[in-house]
């Protein structure tokens, strides 16, 4: 079954402190993956995505994630965390079959504290 | 642009009760989707429309029935509202990038709270 794993629930990093959060995924065909973030009460933002090319991605908010293909995986980065970053984050898969849809992962919650 | 709008923002319903989530967006796509997100589990399809016309069942459908009323909108119904309903649910519009694959745009979601 093709599937989108964030094996982490909860990241705790010190604000100013280097952030990474993990995701692997199991996809047939090329893998085009997602990152979103959802802050208390709202809706999911966009923040990057990997299609092909460079396997370090950036986004939004400063976000980086690097694609690595011989280890399935699709971390998260920022070199510097803020307070602000505290919030939800999923990663998703793009599906090629015809529901054209996303497949998520479990969601991390990452809190930076001051 | 407004993008992909949702009405109400939050719900609160009794079990049994029945009521209808709105969903429109004004990016002329063919393809709407219908997704719930729960705590531990990510979001998950309950039904999508390739395109005007069509529905199809995602990985949650029961319990919840869609309308693809024209281009615009596509709404979800629950019919007798479960405790187990309890949860955020997100519609979104997708349109079909560069790239090939179909880019998904999310609405700000619906809190809906079954007692």
């Amino acid at each position: 079954a093709q599937s989108v794993a964030q094996p982490e629930d909860q990241v705790k990093v010190a604000e100013g402190n280097p952030l990474t959060v993990k995701c692997t995924y199991s996809v047939s065909g090329n893998p085009y993956l997602f990152w979103y973030v959802q802050y208390p009460n709202r809706g999911l933002q966009f923040l990057l995505k990997y299609i092909t090319g460079d396997n370090l991605v950036k986004g939004s908010y400063g976000f980086e994630a690097e694609f690595n293909k011989s280890q399935t995986s699709f971390h998260l980065k920022k070199p510097s965390a803020l307070v602000s970053d505290s919030a939800l984050y999923f990663c998703a898969a793009y599906l090629w079959d015809s529901s054209y849809k996303l497949i998520f992962g479990s969601g991390t919650r990452l809190l930076v504290r001051p | 642009n407004a993008g992909v709008t949702q009405t109400p923002k939050f719900q609160v319903l009794k079990t049994g009760q029945s009521m209808t989530l709105q969903c429109a967006q004004d990016m002329n796509h063919n393809s709407m989707y219908w997704y719930r997100q729960d705590p531990g589990m990510g979001l998950r399809l309950i039904y999508y429309s390739a395109s005007e016309g069509t529905t199809d069942k995602g990985e949650v459908p029961n319990g919840y029935n869609v309308s693809r009323l024209n281009k615009r909108e596509f709404s979800l119904r629950l019919e007798s509202a479960a405790p187990s309903q309890t949860s955020v649910y997100f519609c979104a519009s997708s349109e079909i990038s560069e790239q090939g694959y179909h880019e998904q745009y999310f609405g700000p979601g619906t809190r809906l709270t079954v007692t």
